[in-house]
């Protein structure tokens, strides 16, 4: 079975500065792993995804992400943060084993960007 | 700009009353997903559908919620009797052309408060 982990349920973060959100993940085969934003009483918006090749994948908002295998992980990070990137942030995961590909979704972390 | 449609955006209702929350697809996206948002669970997976097939609503309370696809261009999500816990935001997404390496497009939500 495939799972997401994001260990921290909030982070804060002065803005200038620069932010990382982690996500592990669990899945049996190949990941294909993805970030998404929820700005507040809005739906989740896709940022940025990772199926293969090169491990920094570079997504919307000036967000990147590193994919390691070897710690299976995913962290979003962006170099100089901006107050208005404070949101919800969602890690998720497609299975292909089984032919289901249904998306597992982390439990989100709020990002504080302050000013 | 093509996008995912959700009616009503909000709903208020007394306990016991039918609920019903519609989605309209992007066109040309061939599955659809239902989730259910709140504090305490996050993200839950209720049902999806595969060409307007049900092929997983294992997240779906039986006895209250019913999931339907009458076409292509409406999923319908519907609870009756509803109760106080059913209070939530209901997502509904469709996924791109591309399946399993693509991401999903989310609506705007339906919050539902059951009094």
């Amino acid at each position: 079975a495939q799972s997401v982990a994001q260990p921290e349920d909030q982070v804060n973060v002065a803005e200038g500065n620069p932010l990382t959100v982690k996500c592990t993940y669990s899945v049996s085969g190949n990941p294909y792993l993805f970030w998404y934003v929820q700005y507040p009483n809005r739906g989740l918006q896709f940022l940025l995804k990772y199926i293969t090749g090169d491990n920094l994948v570079k997504g919307s908002y000036g967000f990147e992400a590193e994919f390691n295998k070897s710690q299976t992980s995913f962290h979003l990070k962006k170099p100089s943060a901006l107050v208005s990137d404070s949101a919800l942030y969602f890690c998720a995961v497609r299975d292909i084993t089984g032919g289901s590909y249904i998306p597992t979704f982390g439990r989100g972390t709020s990002l504080i960007v302050h000013p | 700009d093509a996008r995912v449609t959700q009616t009503p955006r909000h709903k208020v209702t007394e306990m016991g009353q039918e609920v019903t929350m519609r989605c309209q697809p992007i066109l040309g996206h061939n599955t659809v997903f239902w989730y259910r948002q709140t504090m305490m669970q996050g993200l839950e997976l209720l049902a999806y559908f595969r060409n307007r097939a049900p092929l997983d609503d294992s997240g779906m309370p039986k006895d209250r919620f019913s999931a339907e696809m009458p076409d292509a261009t409406l999923a319908t999500l519907k609870i009756q009797p509803s109760e106080p816990r059913d209070s939530a935001v209901y997502f509904c997404a469709s996924d791109s052309p591309r399946g399993y390496t693509g991401e999903l497009f989310f609506g705007e939500g339906s919050r539902l408060t059951v009094l």
